[in-house]
């Protein structure tokens, strides 16, 4: 079946670091790649996605491009902020009749001053 | 425009007792979920509806049952709680099935004691 590896957290990092969070990924197909972020006491948002090989996704600095050869979707920001702080979850979804997502276990990012 | 919202936020069940989650959005989506977070588990699938009228087993459905009331609303039952299901419940929806984006309540966090 369908299943999502991240790295695990927590990763603490300092204000303006280089941030990179490891997703890879198992599927049959061509499923489509999204990475969500959850802030405290909040649901989860979309933060980026992409949807077929070589696609890049970016928002708010960050971005991530869909890599089929090596099946992996990795999270990278140049340069972190305080307010970056956040659980991150990699999902993939398969065609179908209704877009079930299958997550990651999440990544705990902590940015410090 | 609320998105998705979810009632209530937080609730203290007894083993035994039962108890519905509701769960509604106004963006006139035709799919909805129901996902529970557990620590170091990500977000599992519960129940999904793809469209009004349907509904379908997710990842682990045993212990809930759940009912798409009209194209809005989705409710999630748990007819005798057990401390296994002490978890965040989080409910979202998308616009159709396959790639679609899905949008997130904020969660109900569910104590059974």
């Amino acid at each position: 079946g369908d299943s999502v590896t991240q790295m695990e957290g927590p990763v603490t990092l300092s204000e303006e670091a280089f941030l990179t969070i490891n997703c890879t990924y198992t599927a049959t197909g061509y499923p489509s790649l999204f990475w969500y972020v959850q802030y405290p006491g909040e649901g989860l948002q979309l933060l980026l996605k992409a949807t077929k090989a070589d696609d890049k996704g970016s928002n708010k600095g960050f971005e991530a491009t869909y890599r089929k050869e090596t099946t992996s979707f990795h999270l990278e920001k140049g340069s972190v902020q305080v307010s970056d702080s956040a659980v991150y979850f990699c999902a993939l979804s398969r065609t179908g009749t209704a877009s079930k997502l299958t997550f990651g276990t999440g990544t705990r990012l902590q940015v410090t001053l | 425009n609320a998105g998705v919202t979810q009632t209530p936020k937080f609730q203290v069940l007894k083993t035994g007792q039962s108890m519905t989650l509701q769960c509604a959005q106004d963006m006139n989506h035709n799919s909805m979920y129901w996902y529970r977070q557990d620590p170091g588990m990500g977000l599992r699938l519960i129940y999904y509806s793809a469209s009004e009228g349907t509904t379908d087993k997710g990842e682990v459905p045993n212990g809930y049952n759940v009912s798409r009331l009209n194209k809005r609303e989705f409710s999630l039952r748990l007819e005798s709680a057990a401390p296994s299901q002490t978890s965040v419940y989080f409910c979202a929806s998308s616009l159709q099935g396959g790639k679609e984006t899905q949008y997130f309540g904020p969660g109900t966090r569910l104590l059974v004691l």
